[in-house]
């Protein structure tokens, strides 16, 4: 069966600091990969998907990237945090060129920056 | 251009009531699908069920049932019964089959609180 990673589970950094959250999958082989943010309000934003390695695609212009090193690793990484990246980040997977697809998610990882 | 409504931002119940989350979605596609996902106070988002446009047969497991109405775009989700354990955030989402995307569309989502 399929299990997907993230860690640390909770981090709080100050501002400035860099940043570098992991994601990994087991049990499958190159699935299409995600990072979401959830502020407070609830809503999820997609930050950056990736259909193979070395093909990452950025939905929201900001002081985030993401890297995929490994067929199912995901890093989202930052140089500087800012006070507006405090969030609840959520990595998920798909199985390879399946458009539709269920979504599975990762436990998440509850950033702080102060 | 594809979207998912959830209209209810938070919905309040006793313990034992039945509740229904409304999901309202658009799309132009003829072949699509739809989830819903529980997300606990935990935070990680649970799948709960997928059904793709073919199929509008009702849904049941255990006391949730899902009501698909292509006629109104409606993907309906009830709980019977409510629990406490049932306090969540669900959403709704929305893929499309065709086109070159792969990221589907979440609604909002809606706060379920159950008091005992």
């Amino acid at each position: 069966s399929q299990t997907i990673h993230q860690w640390p589970a909770t981090l709080v950094q100050p501002v400035g600091s860099p940043l570098s959250l992991e994601c990994t999958v087991e049990g499958t082989s190159n699935p299409n990969l995600y990072w979401y943010r959830q502020a407070a309000g609830r809503g999820l934003q997609l930050l950056f998907y990736s259909i193979g390695i070395d093909q990452i695609s950025s939905e929201v212009p900001q002081n985030l990237s993401a890297s995929r090193p490994q067929d199912r690793q995901f890093i989202l990484s930052s140089k500087k945090l800012l006070l507006s990246d405090s969030g609840f980040y959520l990595c998920a997977w798909t199985r390879r060129a399946a458009r539709t697809d269920t979504q599975y998610f990762g436990p998440g990882t509850r950033l702080t920056v102060l | 251009a594809q979207k998912v409504t959830q209209a209810q931002t938070e919905i309040s119940v006793v313990e034992k009531e039945d509740v229904t989350l409304d999901c309202v979605y658009e799309t132009r596609d003829t072949t699509y699908y739809l989830f819903w996902y529980k997300q606990p106070p935990s935070g990680e988002l649970v799948f709960l069920i997928r059904r793709n446009s073919f199929d509008e047969q009702n849904e049941i497991s255990g006391r949730y049932s899902w009501n698909f109405q292509k006629s109104t775009s409606s993907f309906n989700f009830t709980i019977t019964a409510s629990q406490v354990v049932d306090s969540a955030v669900y959403f709704c989402a929305l893929s499309e089959a065709s086109g070159g995307s792969y990221i589907p569309t979440f609604g909002r989502g809606t706060s379920l609180i159950v008091h005992p």
